[in-house]
């Protein structure tokens, strides 16, 4: 089965701090990988994917996750925080294989960036 | 380019009553996904459809919830009786199969009293 976990539920750093938001996957065969975003009362809104390629994704708004296979790992980057950046992240996985297409949602992690 | 629609953005029902929210995918798109998301819980795959025909109904709670997707361009995920636990925000997203972006609609806000 497929899963993905985001260990920390939420996450603090101060404007024009680097941020990183931290999620590791479980998949039997290579991954397809996704970070969204969502923000105070609306749907989520899609950052970036890895598919495959290079290990470095970059995404919407400067977010850039990096893909690690050894580690399992596919956090989300960005070198300068800004307090609109604030809001729910969601990392998602999916398996790269044709027994279906949706996704394993992670449960969240709360950014906020404090001026 | 419209997005994902969804409608009603809410809604506030009573025990008993039967609940049916709607979905408008993305023009183009032949995947449709529900979820609900609470804050016990988090974010919960219902359903899917690929080209209108159910895949996947494993999330879906129990009997009392079903979903309809007559074409490709409306669905539907209905409650019948509502129950206060029911209470959520309930998310529709379209893809186009093998492309695996899925667009989220901005959801329909339940509550059951």
């Amino acid at each position: 089965a497929q899963s993905v976990a985001q260990p920390e539920d939420q996450v603090n750093v101060a404007e024009g701090n680097p941020l990183t938001v931290k999620c590791t996957y479980s998949v039997s065969g290579n991954p397809y990988l996704f970070w969204y975003v969502q923000y105070p009362n609306r749907g989520l809104q899609f950052l970036l994917k890895y598919i495959t390629g290079d290990n470095l994704v970059k995404g919407s708004y400067g977010f850039e996750a990096e893909f690690n296979k050894s580690q399992t790992s596919f956090h989300l980057k960005k070198p300068s925080a800004l307090v609109s950046d604030s809001a729910l992240y969601f990392c998602a996985v999916r398996e790269n294989s044709n027994s279906g297409y949706a996704l394993n949602f992670g449960k969240g992690t709360s950014l906020l960036v404090t001026p | 380019d419209a997005g994902v629609i969804q409608s009603p953005r809410h809604e506030v029902t009573e025990m008993g009553q039967e609940v049916t929210l709607r979905c408008k995918p993305i023009s183009g798109h032949n995947s449709l996904f529900w979820y609900r998301q609470t804050m016990m819980r988090g974010l919960e795959l219902l359903i899917y459809f690929n080209n209108n025909v159910p895949i996947d109904d494993s999330g879906m709670p129990e009997d009392r919830f079903s979903a309809k997707m007559p074409n490709a361009s409306f669905s539907t995920l209905k409650i019948q009786p509502s129950e206060p636990r029911d209470s959520a925000v309930y998310f529709c997203a379209s893809s186009l199969i093998r492309l695996e972006t899925q667009y989220f609609g901005p959801g329909t806000r339940l509550l059951v009293l």
